[in-house]
């Protein structure tokens, strides 16, 4: 596609449910970024995929959360028992590999709004 | 955690005015890079700077970087109300995974 997607646009949900959000990159790029931002804050690291697999996920705040990314392609990013702490945007990017170190492209990114 | 810090928090000027925005950080880096943020949704990348660079031009951006103070600025010259956003520096550090830290953004407000 033309940019990185991201789906859905909005999500709210109740403490305690699970919930699942999706990000498509740029075709043909094999590194994708995970982050999350709170309101007045830069955006934080969660998880980076190269290919298929997370060659680093520092970022994960506890075992609640969890990213998948089974074909080096689309990624799904997974919150379990969810609380209200984690009401933040969630971004998406993604970028080449040629030299690994390469511009990052971001999605419009998925408001979690946990109540 | 957030490495970096964009100095000022916010901004404000008149249109046609030139805003400058700067940018320190902690650690040696590979590269640093510098996004755009309307409405607290998606980042649009305006910039990479390597870290053998020392200056670059992108149509009304000028970025700078100097390694040995760890700091960085944005320049954006003859502002328009449309370059009204938030400003983030993020930086990707050596021996990590090419993961991006950002600062904490500057606010820039253009007025007619």
């Amino acid at each position: 596609g033309a940019g990185v997607s991201q789906t859905p646009s909005n999500k709210v949900t109740e403490k305690g449910k699970y919930v699942e959000l999706r990000c498509d990159p740029i075709s043909g790029h094999t590194a994708l970024y995970w982050y999350r931002q709170s309101l007045g804050q830069g955006p934080e690291f969660l998880i980076y995929f190269q290919g298929t697999g997370a060659a680093d996920d520092s970022g994960l705040p506890n075992d609640r959360f969890f990213a998948v990314r089974p074909e080096g392609s689309v990624s799904t990013l997974k919150i379990q028992r969810t609380e209200r702490g984690d009401s933040a945007v969630y971004l998406c990017a993604s970028s080449q590999w040629s030299s690994g170190r390469d511009t990052q492209y971001f999605g419009p990114g998925t408001r979690l709004t946990v109540l | 955690s957030q490495q970096g810090e964009e100095d000022p928090q916010a901004l404000s000027i008149q249109e046609g005015e030139n805003a400058t925005m700067n940018c320190s950080y902690k650690t040696s880096i590979n590269n640093l890079q510098w996004y755009r943020q309307n409405s607290g949704r998606g980042l649009v990348h305006l910039i990479l700077i390597r870290s053998n660079e020392r200056e670059k031009h992108s149509g009304r951006l000028r970025v700078t970087l100097d390694t040995s103070k760890k700091s960085s600025s944005l320049l954006i010259t003859a502002s328009r109300a449309a370059d009204t956003a938030s400003y983030f520096c993020a930086t990707d550090a050596t021996g990590t995974a090419s993961k991006l830290t950002f600062g904490t953004g500057t606010r820039l407000q253009v007025t007619l």
